[in-house]
């Protein structure tokens, strides 16, 4: 049973430039997370989707920023026109439908972006 | 938001000391979880904990929650090299439930051989 995967590992994208980001969870999940992290920085939350619904995006910029989960295929995450300010390690997380007490949540090895 | 922070920031013991973490957050919470992260690595779970629970064990980890202090600690037993990594407190959503995780900025671990 493979982990979360996802790609590409490195990603260079120069100013104005659009990142598209890709996670396939783990076999049997149905909910999938991005989180953003800074160097030097825990996670930061930006969203939580369930196949072909946004849950809570409530982490994340309401401009040039957008993620779906489709029925088939990956799930995307989307930065439009990049700026420096996104460069960033993006990270995707999966679980399995949750019970009472929470979600233990199973991360992919991420994507480094850098934005020229 | 409610929000973990770890302490101390960094920590550099010996290996086969212990190695004491300690993570506050700030509104009640359905559970707490301690994650690991090795450098350019994803976060891997070690261990959840439940507002009901007071103590927790796994292999040479030992996590306390403290309710009334908003607080918990895990404790790795007879360190080993391997064990350096940054360890993040993450807590979830307080009725329960799926939800985006709220993390700390972590504790760096680094175990001297």
């Amino acid at each position: 049973n493979a982990g979360v995967m996802q790609n590409p590992r490195h990603l260079v994208r120069r100013r104005g430039q659009e990142a598209r980001l890709r996670c396939s969870p783990m076999k049997g999940h149905s909910h999938v997370y991005w989180y953003r992290q800074l160097p030097e920085e825990g996670l930061k939350f930006m969203v939580y989707l369930q196949k072909e619904n946004i849950i809570d995006e409530s982490g994340m910029p309401k401009e040039r920023f957008s993620a779906e989960f489709p029925k088939e295929g990956p799930s995307i995450l989307r930065i439009q026109q990049v700026v420096r300010g996104d460069s960033a390690a993006y990270f995707c997380a999966s679980s399995p439908p949750t019970g009472a007490w929470g979600n233990i949540q199973y991360f992919g090895a991420g994507t480094r972006l850098s934005v020229l | 938001s409610q929000q973990g922070e770890e302490d101390p920031q960094a920590l550099s013991i010996q290996e086969g000391e212990n190695a004491t973490m300690n993570c506050s957050y700030k509104t009640s919470i359905n559970n707490l979880q301690w994650y690991r992260q090795n450098s350019g690595r994803g976060l891997v779970h070690l261990i959840l904990i439940r507002s009901n629970e007071r103590e927790k064990h796994s292999g040479r980890l030992r996590v306390t929650l403290d309710t009334s202090k908003k607080s918990s600690s895990l404790l790795i037993t007879a360190s080993r090299a391997a064990d350096t990594a940054s360890y993040f407190c993450a807590t979830g959503p307080p009725g329960g439930g799926a939800d985006g995780l709220t993390f700390g900025k972590g504790t760096h671990l680094i175990i001297q051989p």
